[in-house]
């Protein structure tokens, strides 16, 4: 199994909503990533999980709650999410950081719509 | 800041010519230089990083320290190839990674 899967594919919530969205990968890869990709624009790191652990924070507003349960499994936790958050949000996974040119395998992404 | 710039937002060019597509970075230290391809309805997937030297369908990247360039070529370009192409770098401590902006690869046929 060489795929991150992440669902849901497509969410749509209100601004006082809360909501999960999910990765799983089963490559025993050890660090997980969150990115935000709006349209026709780069995707932009938010979080990163080495061995469990927050490692990397970029400065993400704290309506986003990311947590790692185990080694297979990364949520991000939506909060009283904004219009401007809407985007496709995507988790990628690597054998370890990306130093030492590590590969990251992305999911598929969650599509993300907050009215 | 960690940069990577691609100066080409769109690079149309026909099948079977050569393609190119820049990428510069801004200088600190040994960074390690990726290109990441997205296409069509596909995940993003890497093509290519910089310390593996290898050619993946037919494209080659060369890390020029002194330019601080990471180009992508190819000699002869295939209409599969259309794609967005992303290129990305890490910082020399791993505590960072940053794509540029992208460029759309269109091949005519």
């Amino acid at each position: 199994d060489t795929e991150v899967t992440q669902t849901p594919k497509h969410l749509v919530m209100g601004m006082t909503n809360k909501k999960s969205l999910k990765c799983e990968q089963h490559m025993g890869h050890r660090a997980m990533y969150w990115y935000k990709q709006k349209a026709k624009k780069p995707p932009e790191l938010m979080f990163v999980y080495s061995y469990e652990k927050l490692s990397i924070n970029e400065s993400v507003p704290s309506r986003f709650s990311p947590e790692c349960p185990n080694s297979s499994l990364l949520n991000l936790h939506l909060h009283a999410l904004q219009p401007e958050d809407s985007a496709l949000y995507l988790c990628a996974s690597s054998q370890e950081r990306w130093h030492d040119g590590n590969i990251q395998y992305f999911g598929a992404g969650t599509r993300l719509s907050v009215l | 800041a960690q940069r990577v710039t691609q100066p080409e937002k769109l690079l149309s060019v026909f099948k079977g010519a050569p393609v190119e597509l820049k990428c510069n970075y801004s200088y600190s230290g040994s960074p390690e230089l990726f290109w990441y391809v997205q296409y069509s309805r596909q995940r993003l997937q890497l093509l290519l990083r910089h310390i593996s030297r290898e050619s993946i369908k037919g494209f080659t990247a060369d890390l020029n320290k002194g330019e601080t360039s990471f180009h992508l070529k190819k000699p002869f370009a295939q209409e599969e190839d259309s794609a967005m192409y992303y290129c990305a770098r890490t910082d020399n401590y791993g505590q960072n990674f940053v794509f540029g902006p992208g460029t759309r690869l269109s091949v005519l046929p």
